[in-house]
Protein backbone atom coordinates (compact mmCIF):
# COMPACT_ATOMS: atom_id res chain seq x y z
CA UNK A 1 0.00 0.00 0.00
CA UNK A 2 1.07 3.55 0.30
CA UNK A 3 1.88 3.81 -3.39
CA UNK A 4 3.05 6.81 -5.10
CA UNK A 5 3.33 7.63 -9.41
CA UNK A 6 4.98 10.49 -10.56
CA UNK A 7 4.86 10.90 -14.21
CA UNK A 8 7.05 11.76 -16.49
CA UNK A 9 10.01 10.13 -15.35
CA UNK A 10 11.90 11.73 -17.37
CA UNK A 11 11.59 14.90 -19.53
CA UNK A 12 14.05 17.41 -21.88
CA UNK A 13 12.54 20.44 -22.75
CA UNK A 14 13.19 23.67 -24.44
CA UNK A 15 14.39 26.65 -22.91
CA UNK A 16 11.09 28.86 -22.15
CA UNK A 17 9.08 26.60 -22.70
CA UNK A 18 6.42 24.73 -19.43
CA UNK A 19 6.81 21.39 -18.15
CA UNK A 20 3.95 19.82 -15.86
CA UNK A 21 4.72 17.08 -13.50
CA UNK A 22 2.19 15.16 -11.75
CA UNK A 23 1.80 13.13 -8.46
CA UNK A 24 -0.76 10.56 -7.65
CA UNK A 25 -1.26 8.85 -4.66
CA UNK A 26 -2.60 4.89 -6.33
CA UNK A 27 -4.74 3.75 -3.26
CA UNK A 28 -4.50 6.05 -0.63
CA UNK A 29 -5.53 9.71 -0.29
CA UNK A 30 -3.69 12.77 0.05
CA UNK A 31 -4.08 15.78 1.70
CA UNK A 32 -0.69 16.92 1.91
CA UNK A 33 1.71 16.15 -1.15
CA UNK A 34 5.32 17.24 -0.78
CA UNK A 35 7.13 18.55 -3.67
CA UNK A 36 11.24 17.85 -3.77
CA UNK A 37 14.26 19.45 -5.76
CA UNK A 38 17.82 17.14 -5.77
CA UNK A 39 20.80 18.16 -6.85
CA UNK A 40 23.31 16.08 -8.16
CA UNK A 41 25.18 14.36 -5.33
CA UNK A 42 22.98 16.05 -2.76
CA UNK A 43 19.86 15.74 -0.33
CA UNK A 44 16.84 16.92 -0.74
CA UNK A 45 15.48 20.29 -1.03
CA UNK A 46 11.95 20.82 0.38
CA UNK A 47 10.30 23.07 -2.59
CA UNK A 48 6.59 23.61 -1.30
CA UNK A 49 4.21 21.44 0.56
CA UNK A 50 0.98 21.01 -1.77
CA UNK A 51 -2.50 20.96 0.42
CA UNK A 52 -5.66 19.93 -1.50
CA UNK A 53 -7.88 22.42 -1.99
CA UNK A 54 -5.81 25.45 -0.93
CA UNK A 55 -2.77 27.27 -1.87
CA UNK A 56 0.46 25.55 -2.10
CA UNK A 57 3.28 26.45 1.02
CA UNK A 58 6.41 27.49 -0.80
CA UNK A 59 9.98 27.55 0.59
CA UNK A 60 11.76 30.45 1.23
CA UNK A 61 13.69 31.28 -1.59
CA UNK A 62 11.61 29.18 -3.85
CA UNK A 63 9.36 30.85 -6.59
CA UNK A 64 6.18 30.63 -6.81
CA UNK A 65 4.97 31.88 -10.01
CA UNK A 66 8.23 29.48 -10.98
CA UNK A 67 6.85 26.47 -9.66
CA UNK A 68 3.35 26.46 -9.96
CA UNK A 69 1.90 23.69 -7.35
CA UNK A 70 -1.41 22.27 -7.88
CA UNK A 71 -3.55 19.70 -5.95
CA UNK A 72 -7.17 19.78 -7.18
CA UNK A 73 -8.20 16.30 -5.51
CA UNK A 74 -6.77 14.30 -2.80
CA UNK A 75 -4.94 11.78 -5.34
CA UNK A 76 -3.06 14.28 -7.20
CA UNK A 77 -0.78 17.32 -7.56
CA UNK A 78 1.12 19.20 -10.18
CA UNK A 79 4.09 20.85 -10.34
CA UNK A 80 4.83 23.04 -13.59
CA UNK A 81 7.58 24.50 -14.25
CA UNK A 82 7.23 27.77 -15.93
CA UNK A 83 9.23 29.23 -18.72
CA UNK A 84 11.90 26.72 -17.59
CA UNK A 85 15.86 27.43 -18.11
CA UNK A 86 18.75 25.50 -18.03
CA UNK A 87 19.35 26.13 -14.31
CA UNK A 88 16.09 24.52 -13.62
CA UNK A 89 17.28 20.69 -14.92
CA UNK A 90 17.30 18.81 -12.10
CA UNK A 91 15.68 15.93 -10.47
CA UNK A 92 11.86 16.45 -8.80
CA UNK A 93 10.48 14.23 -6.04
CA UNK A 94 7.12 14.46 -4.62
CA UNK A 95 6.08 12.75 -2.10
CA UNK A 96 2.74 12.05 0.22
CA UNK A 97 1.66 11.74 3.79
CA UNK A 98 0.40 8.40 4.54
CA UNK A 99 -0.87 7.93 8.05
CA UNK A 100 0.92 4.70 9.76
CA UNK A 101 0.18 4.28 13.55
CA UNK A 102 -0.85 8.00 14.44
CA UNK A 103 2.55 9.04 12.61
CA UNK A 104 3.65 10.67 9.23
CA UNK A 105 5.48 8.40 6.74
CA UNK A 106 6.32 10.08 3.40
CA UNK A 107 5.93 7.77 0.25
CA UNK A 108 8.00 9.11 -2.34
CA UNK A 109 7.38 8.76 -6.04
CA UNK A 110 10.33 7.73 -8.30
CA UNK A 111 10.90 10.84 -9.28
CA UNK A 112 10.96 13.04 -12.48
CA UNK A 113 14.61 14.27 -14.46
CA UNK A 114 14.19 17.64 -16.18
CA UNK A 115 16.95 18.52 -18.14
CA UNK A 116 16.25 22.14 -20.08
CA UNK A 117 18.06 22.26 -23.34
CA UNK B 1 16.58 23.18 16.01
CA UNK B 2 15.76 20.13 14.73
CA UNK B 3 18.62 18.52 12.09
CA UNK B 4 19.81 15.28 10.78
CA UNK B 5 23.62 14.52 10.59
CA UNK B 6 24.69 11.94 8.57
CA UNK B 7 28.49 12.43 9.41
CA UNK B 8 29.85 9.76 6.53
CA UNK B 9 29.41 11.41 3.08
CA UNK B 10 30.76 8.13 1.39
CA UNK B 11 31.64 4.60 2.55
CA UNK B 12 33.05 1.71 0.30
CA UNK B 13 32.74 -1.83 1.54
CA UNK B 14 33.47 -5.25 -0.04
CA UNK B 15 30.13 -7.63 -0.95
CA UNK B 16 29.54 -9.81 1.98
CA UNK B 17 31.40 -7.49 4.50
CA UNK B 18 29.24 -5.92 6.98
CA UNK B 19 27.50 -2.32 6.87
CA UNK B 20 27.12 0.27 9.49
CA UNK B 21 26.15 3.66 8.03
CA UNK B 22 25.62 6.97 10.89
CA UNK B 23 22.90 8.72 11.53
CA UNK B 24 22.34 11.43 14.15
CA UNK B 25 19.46 13.63 15.01
CA UNK B 26 18.64 16.40 17.02
CA UNK B 27 15.11 17.07 17.96
CA UNK B 28 12.94 18.69 20.76
CA UNK B 29 10.40 15.49 21.17
CA UNK B 30 10.31 11.68 20.77
CA UNK B 31 11.23 11.28 17.13
CA UNK B 32 9.75 9.79 14.20
CA UNK B 33 12.84 8.25 12.29
CA UNK B 34 13.62 6.84 8.75
CA UNK B 35 15.68 5.25 6.45
CA UNK B 36 15.36 5.73 3.28
CA UNK B 37 17.27 4.19 -0.06
CA UNK B 38 17.60 6.40 -3.24
CA UNK B 39 19.20 4.11 -6.03
CA UNK B 40 20.56 6.65 -9.11
CA UNK B 41 17.96 7.99 -10.98
CA UNK B 42 15.00 7.03 -8.82
CA UNK B 43 12.94 7.97 -5.91
CA UNK B 44 12.87 7.12 -2.46
CA UNK B 45 12.33 3.60 -1.15
CA UNK B 46 11.57 3.33 2.62
CA UNK B 47 13.96 0.93 3.84
CA UNK B 48 12.37 1.34 7.96
CA UNK B 49 11.06 3.58 10.36
CA UNK B 50 10.87 3.46 14.39
CA UNK B 51 7.86 5.20 15.89
CA UNK B 52 8.17 3.70 19.11
CA UNK B 53 8.73 0.17 21.37
CA UNK B 54 11.80 -2.32 20.79
CA UNK B 55 14.71 0.20 19.74
CA UNK B 56 15.75 -2.69 16.75
CA UNK B 57 13.97 -2.42 13.95
CA UNK B 58 14.18 -4.32 10.79
CA UNK B 59 13.53 -3.52 7.50
CA UNK B 60 13.30 -4.84 3.97
CA UNK B 61 16.43 -6.13 2.42
CA UNK B 62 18.02 -7.27 5.90
CA UNK B 63 18.58 -3.61 7.24
CA UNK B 64 18.19 -3.17 10.32
CA UNK B 65 18.53 0.18 12.46
CA UNK B 66 19.12 0.43 16.30
CA UNK B 67 17.20 3.44 18.05
CA UNK B 68 19.59 4.92 21.02
CA UNK B 69 17.66 7.80 22.70
CA UNK B 70 20.97 8.35 25.16
CA UNK B 71 22.99 8.60 21.95
CA UNK B 72 20.38 10.64 19.12
CA UNK B 73 21.22 8.12 17.14
CA UNK B 74 19.73 6.02 14.69
CA UNK B 75 22.42 3.90 12.97
CA UNK B 76 21.31 1.15 9.47
CA UNK B 77 23.43 -1.75 9.62
CA UNK B 78 23.04 -4.87 7.62
CA UNK B 79 25.08 -8.04 8.49
CA UNK B 80 26.21 -9.14 4.37
CA UNK B 81 26.11 -6.54 1.74
CA UNK B 82 25.36 -7.22 -1.54
CA UNK B 83 26.09 -5.10 -4.46
CA UNK B 84 23.00 -4.40 -5.23
CA UNK B 85 22.97 -2.20 -2.06
CA UNK B 86 24.84 -0.25 -3.86
CA UNK B 87 22.71 3.65 -3.50
CA UNK B 88 22.22 6.61 -1.72
CA UNK B 89 21.24 6.48 1.88
CA UNK B 90 19.14 9.40 3.67
CA UNK B 91 18.30 9.39 7.74
CA UNK B 92 14.99 11.33 8.28
CA UNK B 93 13.24 12.49 11.25
CA UNK B 94 9.32 13.21 10.86
CA UNK B 95 7.25 15.27 12.57
CA UNK B 96 4.37 13.37 14.72
CA UNK B 97 0.75 14.26 12.97
CA UNK B 98 -0.81 17.69 13.68
CA UNK B 99 2.00 19.57 14.38
CA UNK B 100 3.14 20.54 10.82
CA UNK B 101 4.96 18.76 8.19
CA UNK B 102 8.10 18.80 9.29
CA UNK B 103 10.81 16.53 7.84
CA UNK B 104 14.55 16.86 8.23
CA UNK B 105 16.25 14.68 5.78
CA UNK B 106 20.52 14.27 6.52
CA UNK B 107 22.91 14.69 3.64
CA UNK B 108 22.82 11.33 2.62
CA UNK B 109 25.65 8.47 2.44
CA UNK B 110 26.67 7.18 -0.57
CA UNK B 111 27.77 3.36 -0.51
CA UNK B 112 29.80 2.00 -2.99
CA UNK B 113 30.19 -2.02 -3.24
CA UNK B 114 33.25 -3.28 -4.59
CA UNK B 115 33.43 -7.15 -5.55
Amino acid sequence: GAVVSQHPSWVICKSGTSVKIECRSLDFQATTMFWYRQFPKQSLMLMATSNEGSKATYEQGVEKDKFLINHASLTLSTLTVTSAHPEDSSFYICSARATVSGANVLTFGAGSRLTVL
Amino acid sequence: AQSVTQPDIHITVSEGASLELRCNYSYGATPYLFWYVQSPGQGLQLLLKYFSGDTLVQGIKGFEAEFKRSQSSFNLRKPSVHWSDAAEYFCAVGARLNTGNQFYFGTGTSLTVIP
